[in-house]
């Protein structure tokens, strides 16, 4: 069975400080995506990225930036430089396939990022 | 292009009464998820459909939840003889293909009194 773990429930930091997320999951699928999402005070879900299982390239966009290492099963996320509107709960989450009619999804616990001025 | 809606934003529901909430998906996507979030606590899957079509309800309570997205219209999650613990917030998410990535709509707060 898959199964994403968010190891951290809460981290504080200051603002200005670099933040890492840290993702593990689980799975027996080759074939499979990685997904981070964010959740803020407001409550919508806000996609972030996908990153399919063949693709172990890091990526940078703007102050994140993600670091897949399949050899880990790991998917840590970085927030650079981070600021007060960061503060959220950031899901990790894992797609699998079911069969040819759909994906399994399942999402990680949650950690909920609070960055104080 | 419109995200994926969801109405209504806020639903107050006595024990016993019904509770229906919507799920427009974004256009083009024929794929719909619905999960519930408790309070403090991450996503959980509840249902997979395609137009007129359950794929998985592998999450779905066994009594009183039921699932929908017929051929014209919205998605619609029921719940019938709503209880304190059905409070949560139900998101829909949907996507273009099936195994595309999930855009979520902004989710319906349902409370229980």
């Amino acid at each position: 069975a898959q199964k994403v773990t968010q190891a951290q429930t809460e981290i504080s930091v200051v603002e200005k400080e670099d933040v890492t997320l840290d993702c593990v999951y689980e799975t027996r699928d080759t074939t499979y995506y990685l997904f981070w999402y964010k959740q803020p005070p407001s409550g919508e879900l806000v996609f972030l990225i996908r990153r399919n299982s063949f693709d172990e390239q890091n990526e940078i966009s703007g102050r994140y930036s993600w670091n897949f290492q399949k050899s880990t099963s790991s998917f840590n996320f970085t927030i650079t430089a981070s600021q007060v509107v960061d503060s959220a709960v950031y899901f990790c989450a894992l797609s699998e396939a079911l069969g040819n009619y759909g994906q399994n999804f399942v999402f990680g616990p949650g950690t909920r990022l609070s960055v104080l001025p | 292009n419109a995200g994926v809606m969801q109405n209504p934003r806020h639903l107050v529901r006595r024990r016993g009464q019904e509770a229906r909430l919507r799920c427009s998906p974004m256009k083009g996507h024929s794929h719909v998820y619905w999960y519930r979030q408790l309070p403090e606590e991450g996503l959980k899957f509840m249902v997979y459909l395609q137009k007129e079509n359950i794929i998985d309800e592998s999450g779905m309570p066994k009594e009183r939840f039921s699932a929908e997205f017929p051929k014209e219209g919205p998605s619609i999650l029921r719940i019938q003889q709503v209880v304190r613990g059905d409070s949560a917030a139900y998101f829909c998410a949907t996507s273009f293909g099936v195994r595309d990535t999930q855009y979520f709509g902004p989710g319906t707060r349902l409370t229980v009194l």
